[in-house]
């Protein structure tokens, strides 16, 4: 089956580093995602893996293993309007017509506090 | 300016009502997509199509229908609303080429939906 895990909530403090991680167990792999999304808004791209390692963009980088099916967003530097929800989104490369189709999980809520 | 495109973003209506969300896309891209997000809940996708005259169902069984007659425009009809209808629904494209890098999906604003 398709499954997404990340931690429900999370509490960072300005100016602190957060690491938010993701596990994964999908049927058809062809790269992960991580969105941003505001409260009563729509998602925004943040990052992109598909190969081992680490993409650096700013103060956001994101670390993909796929042999472990786990991946991070971490954030440096926290400013208040970092508080959002974080989603891992896996896009599929399954057989039928499910190809590129993201598999989103459940988001990861954080709350960054002065 | 290439963008994605959703209206109305709020709608109020009672049950039993024909219901369209509208949404349409600049950014020539072939693929789009419907979403359906409950407050703090996960997206989960109800339908998709990968270009003109094709569309399928997603992972979330949906009572509503979508169409694509053009690249750009993919609207979503309910025939009769009811409350379980409630929701918030979110229009994505994705496609190679302009402001996509890495075939990523662009969100529209969303169309929050009640049904009374």
């Amino acid at each position: 089956g398709q499954n997404i895990d990340q931690p429900t909530e999370m509490t960072a403090t300005e100016g602190a580093i957060v690491q938010i991680n993701c596990t994964y167990q999908t049927s058809g792999f062809n790269g992960l995602f991580w969105y941003q999304q505001h409260a009563g808004e729509a998602p925004t791209f943040l990052s992109y893996n598909v190969l081992d390692g680490l993409e650096e963009k700013g103060r956001f980088s994101s670390f993909l293993s796929r042999s472990k099916g786990y991946s991070y967003l971490l954030l440096k530097e926290l400013q208040m309007k970092d508080s959002a929800s974080y989603l891992c989104a896996v896009r599929d490369w399954g057989y039928g017509g499910s190809q590129g189709n993201l598999i989103f999980g459940k988001g990861t809520k954080l709350s960054v506090k002065p | 300016e290439a963008d994605i495109y959703q209206t109305p973003r709020y709608l109020v209506i009672g049950t039993g009502k024909k219901i369209t969300l509208e949404c349409s896309q600049t950014m020539g891209h072939d693929k789009m997509y419907w979403y359906q997000q409950d407050p703090g809940m996960e997206l989960h996708l109800i339908h998709y199509s990968y270009g003109v005259n094709s569309t399928e169902k997603g992972d979330l069984s949906s009572e509503s229908t979508v169409s694509r007659i053009r690249t750009e425009h993919f609207p979503l009809t309910l025939e009769s609303a009811r409350p379980s209808h409630t929701s918030q629904y979110l229009c994505a494209s994705s496609g190679l080429g302009y402001r996509a890098s890495y075939n990523e999906q662009f969100f529209g604003p969303g169309t929050r939906l009640t049904v009374l």
